[in-house]
């Protein structure tokens, strides 16, 4: 079975431009989380949402972020304009809503460097 | 794909040797945990879960023990493989919400 699927796998830009990272859930989930992941701060949740509505965004470092979820399958995250900050490791993650808990499986990430 | 603390906790281990990789978590609340595998270049990668209402879980090769009195949740990986080192993440997630809350993580290292 395919799993998340993520791209680019990696993205190297300049400061100021558009970055666009695309994720393709696993096929009958229904919620996606993005993440970041840096050495100093871990794995952060930036956003997640349910059935393609956004949940909690708390995470979200700033306006110049923003996600949505087009269809039932895909998501993007943006960031407007970069900033060598954000250069990190980004995943998402998807999960069912079946009876109970369930595990989030991760996408293999996009390393993200800006210069 | 590695993005761990500098001060990350490494264990050592022999070809052979058992594994227990252990986890304090936070909230007295939560009511599910994972274990997650992250090798280098690659997501979290699921290995086993728990319940609240569990205290031991066995998979293959692993086990994971729930203690709540303390807060604390252990991964024990027999027959430790060269292949099993990576960094190990113990998550935790709260009543009626779907958040994952993930520890700073564990090196494994395992010497043939």
């Amino acid at each position: 079975d395919a799993g998340v699927i993520q791209s680019p796998r990696h993205e190297v830009t300049e400061m100021g431009q558009e970055v666009t990272l695309r994720c393709k859930l696993i096929s009958g989930h229904n919620s996606l989380f993005w993440y970041r992941q840096t050495m100093m701060r871990g794995l952060e949740l930036l956003i997640y949402f349910n059935n393609n509505v956004p949940i909690d965004d708390s995470g979200m470092p700033e306006d110049r972020f923003s996600a949505k979820m087009p269809n039932a399958s895909f998501s993007t995250l943006k960031i407007q304009p970069s900033e060598p900050r954000d250069s990190a490791v980004y995943f998402c993650a998807s999960s069912s809503r079946g009876a109970g808990n369930q595990p989030q499986h991760f996408g293999d990430g996009t390393r993200l460097s800006i210069l | 794909g590695e993005s761990v603390g500098l001060h990350l906790p490494t264990l050592s281990v022999q070809e052979g040797d058992n594994s227990i990789i252990n986890c304090a978590y936070s909230n007295s609340a939560s009511d599910y945990f994972i274990w997650y595998k992250q090798e280098s270049g690659k997501g979290p990668q699921f290995i086993i879960d728990i319940r609240s209402n569990m205290d031991k879980r066995q998979g293959q090769r692993v086990t994971v023990l729930l203690n709540k009195t303390v807060k604390h949740l252990s991964l024990q990986i027999a027959a430790t493989q060269p292949g099993d080192s990576a960094v190990y993440f113990c998550a935790e997630k709260g009543t009626g919400f779907q958040k994952l809350v993930f520890g700073t993580g564990t090196r494994l290292l395992v010497s043939p």
